[in-house]
């Protein structure tokens, strides 16, 4: 099987601009979530999403926002991106078990 | 309020020798725990995984141990390989609402295998 992928790798944007960035996860599995990794704060919950509804919500403002298509591929958006939200963007995939298995990430650097 | 915490930043050990990396939690509530390995500019990938209704779990050269009372786990690699040599990271989550929730994660130990 192929393993979590994550488009695009790597990404810089400036300040106030929007992102967008793509998850398809593991074939058959229904449950994505997302995370963000900093230096400083560690791996950190954004949002799970299964069957197209979010199930839950880490605490993140609502700049901050996904969604989840039928095929189970997910996206999640950054609007008026700041300095601080420059991180690595990690999905996760999981399938009947409560294991989650991560993609690559995306690398935002935000200027 | 850390709720996974891994206190040792880093651990160097020798190949061929054990490693041993530990992790407390503070949560009674989780009910599943996880290690992971990274390396660096690549996602986490997944090691081994115990029940809260285990106190051991093996794979391979990969033992985790559970200690429920203490809300303490370890993970131990025998023998150590210097391709060992990453990041580890615990995780914890609980299942509530119908689906295992979130996983917690710790700050990570970074593992050194010497040859």
């Amino acid at each position: 099987k192929a393993g979590v992928t994550q488009t695009p790798r790597y990404l810089i944007k400036t300040r106030g601009q929007q992102v967008t960035l793509s998850c398809s996860p593991i074939s058959g599995h229904r449950s994505v979530s997302w995370y963000q990794q900093t230096p400083g704060q560690g791996l950190q919950f954004l949002f799970e999403y299964f069957s197209e509804t979010q199930r839950n919500k880490g605490n993140f403002p609502g700049r901050f926002s996904g969604r989840q298509f039928s095929n189970s591929r997910s996206e999640m958006n950054v609007s008026t991106l700041e300095l601080g939200d420059s991180a690595l963007y990690l999905c996760a995939s999981s399938g009947r078990g409560p294991e989650q298995f991560f993609g690559p990430g995306t690398r935002l650097t935000v200027l | 309020d850390q709720q996974v915490k891994q206190n040792s930043p880093s651990l160097s050990v020798q190949e061929g020798r054990i490693s041993i990396l530990n992790c407390d939690y503070t949560n009674s509530m989780f009910d599943y725990f996880l290690w992971y390995k990274k390396y660096p500019a690549e996602g986490p990938t997944f090691l081994i995984s115990i029940s809260s209704i285990k106190d051991k779990n093996e794979d391979g050269r990969f033992t985790v141990f559970l200690n429920k009372s203490a809300k303490h786990l370890s993970l131990h690699i025998v023998p150590s390989q210097p391709g060992d040599s990453a990041v580890y990271f615990c995780a914890a989550s609980y299942y509530y609402g119908g689906s295992q929730g979130n996983l917690i994660f710790g700050k990570g130990t970074k593992l050194s295998v010497k040859p």
